[in-house]
């Protein structure tokens, strides 16, 4: 399995409800990445989780929550968004932490929030 | 601070003709360096990387690229674009080792293939 599944493919949301993405793999990767793309923008990093740690949050607001329960798979919790939010989640995992490793992307989720 | 630019926005090319996505870096020492394509609505998959050694690098789906460290450029190639090439192609760099596992990436370029 070379593949990293993301759950669900869309999802709409109101700003007072509270929703949860969902990413796997199964290759056995030990870092895990969650970012954010509008259109016609590239990939912004939110949170990276080596070995199953959060390592990096890059400043993102507390209404978006992450959580690795295991090496396999990672959680987006979402509180309370605003309309800004809404944007393509991608996830990605990579075998290791440098910067040598390749990153195997998710299709995304698209996130509206009204 | 490591940027990395691609000066083409969008870039248009006939099937069948020749491609050169540009992508330039700036960094204190050699990073290693990837290329990434996305089609609409999907995820990113790799093309092809660079760590050292051999400065021509081949990729998936017919693509390369090279290296050139004195122009602190990682350009990709490809010598006759099918139409299923249109995409967005984002060029990245990750950090040298020990400096974590950061990609940076390229602000991409949209190709589009006329018939």
């Amino acid at each position: 399995d070379t593949e990293v599944t993301q759950t669900p493919k869309h999802l709409v949301m109101g700003m007072t409800n509270k929703k949860s993405l969902k990413c796997e793999q199964h290759m056995g990767h030990r870092a895990m990445y969650w970012y954010k793309q509008k259109a016609k923008k590239p990939p912004e990093l939110m949170f990276v989780y080596s070995y199953e740690k959060l390592s990096i949050n890059e400043s993102v607001p507390s209404r978006f929550s992450p959580e690795c329960p295991n090496s396999s798979l990672l959680n987006l919790h979402l509180h309370a968004l605003q309309p800004e939010d809404s944007a393509l989640y991608l996830c990605a995992s990579s075998p290791g932490t440098g910067g040598y490793n390749e990153q195997f992307f998710g299709p995304g989720t698209r996130l509206t929030v009204l | 601070a490591q940027s990395v630019t691609q000066p083409d926005i969008h870039i248009t090319v006939s099937e069948g003709a020749s491609l050169e996505l540009r992508c330039n870096y700036s960094y204190g020492a050699t990073p290693y360096l990837f290329w990434y394509v996305q089609s609409p609505g999907q995820g990113l998959q790799l093309l092809l990387k660079y760590f050292s050694g051999d400065t021509l690098v081949q990729g998936i789906k017919g693509f390369e690229a090279e290296f050139k460290r004195s122009q602190s450029s990682f350009n990709l190639r490809k010598p006759s674009v099918h139409w299923s090439d249109a995409a967005e192609y984002f060029c990245a760099v990750g950090p040298p080792r020990g400096g974590g596992n950061k990609l940076t990436f390229g602000t991409g370029t949209q190709l589009k293939v006329e018939l």
